[in-house]
């Protein structure tokens, strides 16, 4: 069955340097995701992308956070400069014509 | 804005029968999810519901009312591996066609023996 991939499981960081998350969308999938749950919270919404182009974004999603998708299959989460708040567990979803959102396995990033 | 209530937790009995109830209030209603997820790891798809009625998949059903704007997700023939949280998760229309879905805090239901 097709699967959303994300690397790296954990990733750990030192407040105030660049992340970057990386997830590899179903391939026939057109809609792109990034949700993050901080722990113990509710999953949500960052940002959307479609297109080749950021649809919505949540008020979460600032001027620190980027998305990209440099080719064909990835889709990036860029943090420029993480702060101890967005220690959390980032997950990318992909959804294709039909309704169904695809969860990869999630990053879980941990900034100290 | 949406607004989307689930019980923060819930308990009961292997083999028994549970119904998580979520009520929601959205502008641009477009369909209704119930997903699980076990700690640590990412939700799982259950169901999906956009129009009134029961749909049912094996041990688990989804209803949805949407004049009411209440979902329920019901469990049967609970096992101990059903312990987990059950998201309901909102789908709207935004402008521009866009589409997005927004999360209940989730049910922490734990089966016990």
């Amino acid at each position: 069955e097709p699967e959303v991939t994300q690397t790296p499981s954990h990733q750990v960081t030192q407040m105030g340097q660049e992340v970057i998350l990386r997830c590899v969308p179903i391939s026939n999938h057109l809609y792109f995701y990034w949700y993050r749950q901080i722990l113990g919270q509710k999953v949500e919404f960052l940002v959307s992308f479609y297109n080749n182009e950021i649809s919505e974004k949540s008020e979460i999603f600032d001027d620190q956070f980027s998305v990209e998708r440099p080719d064909g299959s990835n889709f990036t989460l860029k943090i420029r400069s993480t702060k101890l708040e967005d220690s959390a567990m980032y997950f990318c979803a992909s959804r294709g014509a039909n309704y169904g959102y695809t969860f990869g396995s999630g990053t879980r990033l941990t900034v100290v | 804005g949406q607004n989307i209530d689930q019980p923060t937790e819930m308990t009961a009995t292997e083999g028994a029968i549970v119904q998580i109830n979520c009520t929601y209030q959205t502008s641009g209603f477009n369909g209704l999810f119930w997903y699980q997820q076990h700690a640590g790891e990412a939700p799982t798809f259950l169901s999906y519901n956009v129009l009134d009625g029961l749909e049912e998949k094996g041990r688990f059903s989804s209803f949805l009312s949407r004049s009411k704007g209440y979902s329920y997700l019901l469990l049967k023939e609970l096992q101990m591996k059903d312990s987990a949280s059950y998201l309901c998760a909102v789908r709207d229309n935004e402008p521009g066609g866009y589409q997005k879905v927004t999360f209940g805090i989730g049910t922490k239901l734990q089966v016990i023996p």
